[in-house]
């Protein structure tokens, strides 16, 4: 079944221990991105990639990483989470090829920094 | 950079009726706007986009129009259906950079039977 995957799907941690969450795809996608959505603000990406070792900056990039060593994977990680980082978190994939833009998200990752 | 104002936040129609959602953006320069459907518990799914060298485009009961002059798309679902009911988000993004995305708030739609 083609999907994005993302783990955890939920995480309680406290300020200051770093933490990653992993996000995976099976549908050969160039691109990646990562997004974090709160109430009242939608989603709001916070980096993106448009191929292997290629990553950009969203609105948000702020006390966030990430990496691109294989198409298939796009780890976010918070060196140091911080309690503003509580939130719903989503990784999304799309081709990028005939240009086709259309994103596949995952299933989101509920963050809550203590 | 791009800002993205989506209205209404919360919108709530009976079943058979018509539902518009509109979203103004700020980049002239935008050229790609993707509408994507949330439902409880889910990533949202994208359910039909547009680009800027059209008008119009129409999926069964769902339309969007685009007008570049004034800056703004709208969704339109008509014969709504209760599972019609989730929320709503537009998006734009540049052709340019296309990989960088701006999202609306999102409108939560409710179906009422």
């Amino acid at each position: 079944e083609a999907q994005v995957t993302q783990n955890p799907r939920y995480l309680i941690t406290v300020t200051g221990k770093k933490l990653t969450v992993t996000c995976s795809q099976n549908m050969n996608h160039e691109y990646m991105s990562w997004y974090r959505q709160d109430p009242g603000l939608g989603l709001r990406q916070i980096y993106y990639s448009m191929n292997v070792e290629v990553t950009d900056k969203g609105d948000v990039p702020e006390g966030y990483k990430v990496s691109r060593k294989e198409k298939r994977n796009f780890p976010l990680i918070l060196e140091s989470p911080s309690p503003n980082q509580t939130s719903l978190y989503f990784c999304a994939s799309s081709p990028t090829r005939l240009a086709r833009y259309e994103q596949y998200f995952g299933p989101g990752t509920r963050l809550t920094v203590t | 950079g791009e800002n993205v104002e989506q209205h209404p936040s919360t919108l709530s129609v009976q079943e058979g009726d018509s539902a518009v959602i509109k979203c103004t953006y700020s980049d002239s320069a935008s050229n790609y706007f993707p509408w994507y459907k949330q439902e409880l518990g889910k990533g949202p799914q994208l359910i039909i986009d547009i680009r800027s060298n059209v008008g119009e485009k129409k999926d069964q009961r769902i339309a969007v129009t685009l007008n570049k002059t004034a800056k703004h798309f709208s969704l339109h679902i008509t014969e709504t259906q209760p599972e019609d009911s989730a929320v709503y988000f537009c998006a734009a993004s540049k052709g340019d950079s296309w990989g960088k995305f701006q999202f609306g708030a999102g409108t939560q739609v409710v179906v009422t039977p």
